[in-house]
């Protein structure tokens, strides 16, 4: 069973004050992983996806990494609008059966 | 603004009801999943059709049915309605990449 496990569940930082989230996950065959923004009450917004260990993505203050058990989402220089929940999701490789099994998130609160 | 539709953003009903949800992918999309994200279980995945027909089922219950249209909208049909169905529910749409473009969400809300 694919499983995916984000922490710290929850983060507060100051403005500027730079940090990482960790997903940590078991696959039976990784097509791809990706990281999602959720606003509350609203749905997952797209950031990234990685398919391979060593692959980076970057996106204004955001930078996704990929190992084989884990992934990071660095956040550099946060801003308030950054505050969001951010979700990490795992794609299995079973050709195309490809519903995403997610983390619960991490809460990231951004203090200015 | 991911160009998935959801319709209603809001729901509220009583035990035992039968609800509808419905989504309108983004255009040329063939595939489309459902997901249902509570507080303690987080987002699940549902069921995924594609082009029409079922192609992979997870988390789903019995009481729960969906299917895809010629115009390619999907439905949720949700029956039996129980206190822990409340929940928000959200539909995604996918084209020829792997990328899942995630609408609004129904509120649903079971009294």
């Amino acid at each position: 069973e694919d499983q995916v496990t984000q922490s710290p569940e929850a983060l507060r930082l100051q403005e500027g004050e730079s940090s990482s989230l960790n997903c940590s996950y078991t696959v039976s065959g990784l097509r791809g992983l990706f990281w999602y923004r959720q606003d509350p009450g609203k749905g997952p917004e797209f950031l990234f996806t990685l398919y391979s260990a060593g692959e980076e993505k970057e996106k204004e203050r955001l930078k996704a990494t990929l190992t084989k058990k884990e992934s990071f989402l660095h956040i550099t220089a946060p801003k308030p609008e950054d505050s969001a929940t951010y979700l990490c999701a795992v794609q299995p490789k079973r050709g195309g059966a490809d519903g995403l099994t997610f983390g619960k998130g991490t809460h990231l609160i951004i203090q200015p | 603004d991911s160009g998935v539709t959801q319709t209603p953003k809001h729901l509220i009903t009583a035990t035992g009801q039968r609800v509808t949800l419905r989504c309108s992918p983004r255009s040329g999309d063939l595939s489309v999943y459902w997901y249902q994200q509570s507080l303690d279980q987080g987002l699940q995945f549902l069921i995924q059709y594609y082009n029409g027909e079922e192609r992979a089922k997870g988390n789903i219950l019995e009481r729960f049915s969906a299917q895809q249209f010629p115009d390619l909208h999907s439905e949720l049909n949700l029956s039996s309605l129980e206190l822990g169905d409340s929940a928000l529910y959200f539909c995604a749409s996918k084209g020829n990449g792997d990328t899942q473009y995630f609408g609004p969400g129904t509120r649903l809300t079971v009294l």
